[in-house]
């Protein structure tokens, strides 16, 4: 199956800095990658939807200017956290729709983030 | 109508046993539903998923079963193990694309 990694898988970090999660596609090309945040015993939740070449579109109360998401290549998408703070706490997870368009969705390891 | 439901939130189950997982929807659009396993501190993996012109799908010990006029769908897991403990989430997307909308999750327990 297609495989979708990310990095890093953990970070901590402390208020007021940023931090980029990468999200890439290792063995095709995804036009279309989707982020997700999710709490401890949570489901997942999704925060934006990136498409190669062009901006992300954000769900509804998800702050675009905090959550900066950049889908420069068919392969990579990075999900940056800017000026962070303790509820930026979360795991977010990145996905990207498989080779053939199927519907079926690739999901990346996670990203544990911790701010302090 | 983007809801997805799933119930229920907890599950103990002892080997060898059945594990049933059940949703709902409300968005007659969803036209491809997956069912993701997901361990914690990973990403959800892909278990199992069915489209609506069938009414079940059997991959090994997963089977889903599918009832279109009631729009619900279900997990059955057969010869429960310890290694299936873990938390399963449904979920749905529309026809034009891939955008999942998630259940709550079922925390699945298999005693030994």
């Amino acid at each position: 199956g297609a495989v979708v990694s990310q990095h890093p898988s953990r970070v901590i970090c402390k208020s007021g800095t940023s931090v980029k999660i990468e999200c890439r596609s290792l063995d095709f090309q995804a036009t279309t990658m989707f982020w997700y945040r999710q709490f401890p015993k949570k489901s997942l939740m999704l925060m934006a939807t990136s498409n190669e070449g062009s901006k992300a579109t954000y769900e509804q109360g998800v702050e675009k200017d905090k959550f900066l998401i950049n889908h420069a290549s068919l392969t990579l998408s990075t999900l940056t956290v800017t000026s962070a703070h303790p509820e930026d706490s979360s795991f977010y997870i990145c996905s990207a729709t498989g080779p053939r368009n199927t519907g079926e969705l690739f999901f990346g390891e996670g990203s544990r983030l911790t701010v302090l | 109508q983007q809801q997805v439901k799933q119930s229920p939130q907890s599950l103990i189950v002892q080997k060898g046993g059945i594990s049933i997982i059940n949703c709902a929807y409300e968005n007659t659009a969803f036209d491809y539903f997956p069912w993701y396993q997901q361990f914690p501190g990973k990403g959800p993996a892909l278990l199992i998923a069915i489209r609506p012109d069938v009414s079940e799908k059997k991959e090994g010990r997963f089977t889903i079963s599918f009832n279109k006029s009631a729009k619900q769908f279900s997990l059955h897991i057969m010869d429960s193990q310890p290694g299936d403990s873990a938390t399963y989430f449904c979920a749905a997307s529309p026809i034009s694309g891939s955008r999942l909308t998630f259940g709550e999750g079922t925390q699945l327990t298999v005693n030994p």
